[in-house]
């Protein structure tokens, strides 16, 4: 039983590239998230998924687009990089327990945009 | 959306002293998380609170929800090295405080 996990772990991108941060989970969990996090600012929700096939904006979507592919998969694609987007991304699912909705978050993708 | 204000934004403390940490919003809460990030890691749930007034212990980890579910404190007692971290608020949003950074020096 893995969690929640995402590659790569490390990028260096140029302006203007794109790429796609993958995340999975085996918990079998509905709801998945894509963060960013950056100094000071703690974790800002980009998109979430509430269930497979369904996808919605969160705090800061702007310059992302996510792709839920199956229940386990839940992509992040950046279609032209820029420097504001250095950071920290953190990808979550999320289940119930006996207190409530539990988020489980993946190691994290550090992302560098020169 | 909830906003949720976390105080103090750092801290620096000695082996074995107590501290609070706070989480604020001027709305209410149905139910708040408190988080430890530790550096190079993904957050780590600590405890769920839902009810007003609810007190819940973790080992030397206290954590109180306000009687009218706006605000959260989380006391530690005797702080050690190990409890080293960023801690974390977030609402049922699933929307996450700026988080303090504690810091326990041995």
């Amino acid at each position: 039983n893995a969690g929640v996990t995402q590659t790569p772990k490390f990028q260096v991108l140029k302006t203007g590239q794109s790429m796609t941060l993958q995340c999975a989970q085996d918990m079998n969990h509905n709801s998945m998230y894509w963060y960013r996090q950056d100094p000071g600012m703690g974790l800002r929700l980009i998109y979430y998924s509430a269930s497979e096939g369904t996808t919605d904006k969160g705090e800061v979507p702007n310059g992302y687009n996510v792709s839920r592919l199956n229940k386990r998969e839940f992509s992040l694609r950046l279609e032209s990089a820029a420097p504001s987007q250095t950071s920290v991304y953190f990808c979550a699912s999320s289940g119930l327990t006996g207190t409530g909705e539990t988020q489980y978050f993946g190691p994290g993708t550090r992302l560098l945009v020169l | 959306t909830q906003l949720l204000e976390q105080s103090p934004q750092f801290l620096s403390i000695q082996e074995g002293e107590n501290l609070t940490v706070y989480c604020n919003s001027s709305s209410v809460f149905s139910s708040l998380q408190w988080y430890r990030q530790e550096p190079g890691e993904g957050p780590v749930l600590l405890v769920t609170v839902v009810t007003g007034g609810e007190v819940k212990k973790l080992k030397r980890l206290t954590f109180q929800f306000g009687d009218a579910r706006k605000d959260s404190s989380l006391h530690i007692t005797a702080a050690q090295p190990g409890d080293t971290g960023l801690y974390l608020c977030a609402g049922a949003d699933m929307r996450f405080g700026a988080g303090t950074r504690l810091t326990v020096k041995p």
